[in-house]
């Protein structure tokens, strides 16, 4: 198993380009979300999906979309970058909703200048 | 908002000593506290949990602390690595509770153990 998977590892945009963040998981986990982590704030949650077809919003849902099409898939997407969105966004999914144990992406480090 | 504070924000310590770490939760509904680490450049990784049906729970040198009418748990490692520095994340959801099993976490504490 690859676990959870994210592309790209890197990016960077100008204000006000758009772009997707992608994860993948290929162990068939019904829950799956997405944080971002910024220096002494933690992780905070953006959007989360209990299962295809199902999405909700976290803490910080502002300018970001998601969709989950498939169980394997749930791409993050930016709308109209902005510098208050550089950060470093991890992906992560959960065997069951409520999430109990979370596996983590390796993550994907974006810089809006 | 629920909040998870966690503290110290940075912590050294020597090899062959013992790192604590401390976090309080507000809501007196979440059930499920989990404790994550994160190495550089990695994303998090289950470490340790614990539900509130016990006060400690270890896994080899890592034991959390409960103390439900606080409203507080702790990381203790004992015996720390130089390999044990990361940063260390704690977090707290209701395990039954539709989004409210999303998981809260804390804003991290950075270990550094000294050889």
């Amino acid at each position: 198993n690859a676990g959870v998977t994210q592309t790209p590892k890197f990016q960077v945009l100008k204000t006000g380009q758009s772009m997707t963040l992608q994860c993948a998981q290929d162990m068939n986990h019904e829950y799956m979300s997405w944080y971002r982590q910024d220096p002494g704030m933690g992780l905070r949650l953006i959007h989360y999906s209990v299962g295809a077809g199902i999405t909700d919003q976290g803490e910080v849902p502002n300018g970001y979309n998601v969709s989950r099409s498939t169980t394997e898939d749930f791409p993050l997407r930016l709308l109209s970058a902005a510098p208050s969105q550089t950060s470093v966004y991890f992906c992560a999914s959960s065997y069951r909703n409520p999430p109990g144990e979370q596996f983590f992406g390796p993550g994907t480090r974006l810089t809006v200048l | 908002q629920q909040q998870v504070k966690q503290s110290p924000q940075s912590l050294i310590v020597q090899k062959g000593g013992i790192s604590i770490i401390n976090c309080a939760y507000e809501n007196t509904a979440f059930d499920y506290f989990p404790w994550y680490q994160q190495f550089p450049g990695k994303g998090p990784a289950l470490l340790i949990a614990i539900r509130p049906d016990v006060s400690e729970k270890k896994e080899g040198r890592f034991t959390i602390s409960f103390n439900k009418s606080a409203k507080q748990f702790s990381l203790h490692i004992m015996d720390s690595q130089p390999g044990d520095s990361a940063t260390y994340f704690c977090a707290a959801s209701r395990e039954y509770g539709g989004s409210q099993g999303n998981l809260i976490f804390g804003k991290g504490t950075k270990l550094s153990v000294k050889p």
